[in-house]
């Protein structure tokens, strides 16, 4: 069973575009809601992440938007680079409790 | 500050060896965790340990993976014997605690079964 459902599962944007990538979970039990970096060759690395008592944060370029009642949050990337092509990964968990489990994966590619 | 370290980055193997993946966690972190990531996909994770505890290995396949992690430090994956579909990049990671702080990856080890 996916638990957490991540579209498009490739993106192209011009230099400067925003972006947006969503996610879908099932499980109400989740509780933190990371987004995960991954350059070709690396291990993922933690970008943002939010929990469900706020609805949107924001840090540098990068903003998750979380909306509780549809069960779906989205990472927004703003003024995006080209140095920010690289596959995307939401995640769930459940503090203390569940791993994170993580969506498909988006794979950006910011043309320059 | 070294992250977290895994060994071999790269191995490649016939279908019915051994393979024995090593994992040395951030220092202090008690949570480490072993994800395998196939090809175009997300992460699944295979193992958690808190210390030298398991406590999630519901996703292990147990006829043919083993973990140990002695003295809650480091840990060993091993897959006995391997199959073409064990063909994958083998992530450990870990965390402080599993009380929600952030997780961090090593670089992965990439195996392919031929």
């Amino acid at each position: 069973q996916q638990q957490v459902k991540q579209s498009p599962q490739s993106l192209i944007v011009q230099k400067g575009g925003i972006p947006i990538i969503n996610c879908a979970y099932e499980n109400t039990a989740f509780d933190y809601f990371p987004w995960y970096q991954q350059f070709p060759g690396k291990g993922p690395a933690l970008l943002i992440a939010i929990r469900p008592d706020v609805s949107e944060k924001k840090e540098g370029r990068f903003t998750i938007s979380f909306n509780k009642s549809a069960k779906q949050f989205s990472l927004h990337i703003m003024d995006s680079q080209p140095g920010d092509s690289a596959t995307y990964f939401c995640a769930a968990s459940i503090t203390g409790r569940r791993a994170l489990t993580f969506g498909s994966g988006t794979r950006l590619q910011v043309q320059p | 500050e070294a992250g977290v370290v895994q060994s071999p980055r790269y191995k490649i193997i016939e279908k019915k060896q051994p393979v024995a993946f090593w994992c040395n966690p951030i220092s202090g972190h008690n949570t480490l965790y072993w994800y395998r990531q196939n090809l175009g996909q997300g992460p699944e994770l295979l193992i958690r340990y808190e210390n030298e505890e398991a406590v999630d290995d519901s996703q292990l396949p147990k006829d043919r993976f083993s973990a140990e992690r002695l003295k809650g430090v480091d840990s060993t994956l091993k897959i006995q014997p391997a199959e073409l579909g064990d063909s994958a990049v083998y992530l450990c990671a870990s965390s402080l605690d599993s009380s929600g702080n952030t997780i961090y990856f090593g670089e992965g080890s990439w195996l392919t079964v031929v």
